[in-house]
C-alpha cells in the first residue's frame, strides 16, 4: 500500500533552516510528481512547492520562493525540503502529498498523503 | 488567477444529504479538481478527481456514499447517507503550470 512518511520537523527560531524528509513506499516513486503542502494551525491547506517525476521541472507557491527548495531522491524513494530564512508564519504542519504518476500533463490531483511533521518557528 | 471558492459551513441531519460546492474562477471551467476530507486532528484524505463532464475517479476505500458532480464553473460533492465520521473539512484542490490551488474549506457538521 502507498505510504508517505514525513520527518526532520521541530522548534527552530526565526531565520534558521530545517530539512524536512519524506519516505515514499508502496509506488514506484520515480514516476510521480510531488509535492509539499502545509496548514498552519487553525488554518486551510496551503501549496507550497511542487517537483515532476525527474525532477527536472519545480516550481514554488510566492511565499517561500528564495527560501525553500524541494528536492528528491528516486534512488532512495525520497522527497526533500530545505527551508531557510524561517519566519513564524512558516509555522504549520507539513504533508507531502503524491501527484500524478505516468503520462502526466502537470502536478495533477494529490491522490497519497503523509501523516505531517510539525515546523514552529518561534524565539 | 486560478481561485477556488467554498462556503465557509454546512449541515444536515444524520442519514441525509449535504452537496458541497466548489467554484472555479472565471476562466477556469474546464479545470479538473479534487476533492479531499480532513476529520479533526487527522491529515487529508483524498476523495475522488472530478472532471468538468463530472465523470470523477474516487481514492481507495471511498465508500459510495461520496459523489461528485459539475455544472459550468461549479464542482459538487454530495455526501449521502450522512454518517458522524463525515463531520470534517473538506477542500477542493485544482493545479495549473506552476501551481497548486485550495478552496478555503467547508466544515461540514452532522446534527
Amino acid at each position: 500500500q502507498v505510504q508517505l512518511v514525513e520527518s526532520g520537523g521541530g522548534l527552530v527560531k526565526p531565520g534558521g533552516s530545517l530539512r524536512l524528509s519524506c519516505a515514499a513506499s508502496g509506488f514506484t516513486f520515480s514516476d510521480y510528481y510531488m509535492s509539499w503542502i502545509r496548514q498552519a494551525p487553525g488554518k486551510g491547506l496551503e501549496w507550497v512547492s511542487y517537483i515532476s517525476s525527474s525532477g527536472s521541472t519545480i516550481y514554488y507557491a510566492d511565499s517561500v520562493k528564495g527560501r525553500f527548495t524541494i528536492s528528491r531522491d528516486n534512488a532512495k524513494n525520497s522527497l526533500y525540503l530545505q527551508m531557510n530564512s524561517l519566519r513564524a508564519e512558516d509555522t504549520a504542519v507539513y504533508y507531502c502529498a503524491r501527484g500524478c504518476g505516468g503520462d502526466c500533463h502537470g502536478v495533477g490531483a494529490s491522490d497519497y498523503w503523509g501523516q505531517g511533521t510539525l515546523v514552529t518557528v518561534s524565539s | 488567477q486560478l481561485v477556488l471558492t467554498q462556503s465557509p459551513s454546512a449541515s444536515a441531519s444524520l442519514g441525509a444529504s449535504v452537496k458541497l460546492t466548489c467554484t472555479l474562477s472565471s476562466g477556469h471551467s474546464s479545470y479538473a479538481i479534487a476533492w479531499h476530507q480532513q476529520q479533526p486532528e487527522k491529515g487529508p484524505r483524498y476523495l475522488m478527481k472530478l472532471n468538468s463532464d463530472g465523470s470523477h475517479s474516487k481514492g481507495d476505500g471511498i465508500p459510495d456514499r461520496f459523489s461528485g458532480s459539475s455544472s459550468g464553473a461549479e464542482r459538487y460533492l454530495t455526501i449521502s447517507s450522512l454518517q458522524s465520521e463525515d463531520e470534517a473539512d473538506y477542500y477542493c484542490q485544482t493545479w495549473g503550470t506552476g501551481i497548486q490551488v485550495f478552496g478555503t474549506g467547508t466544515k461540514v457538521t452532522v446534527l
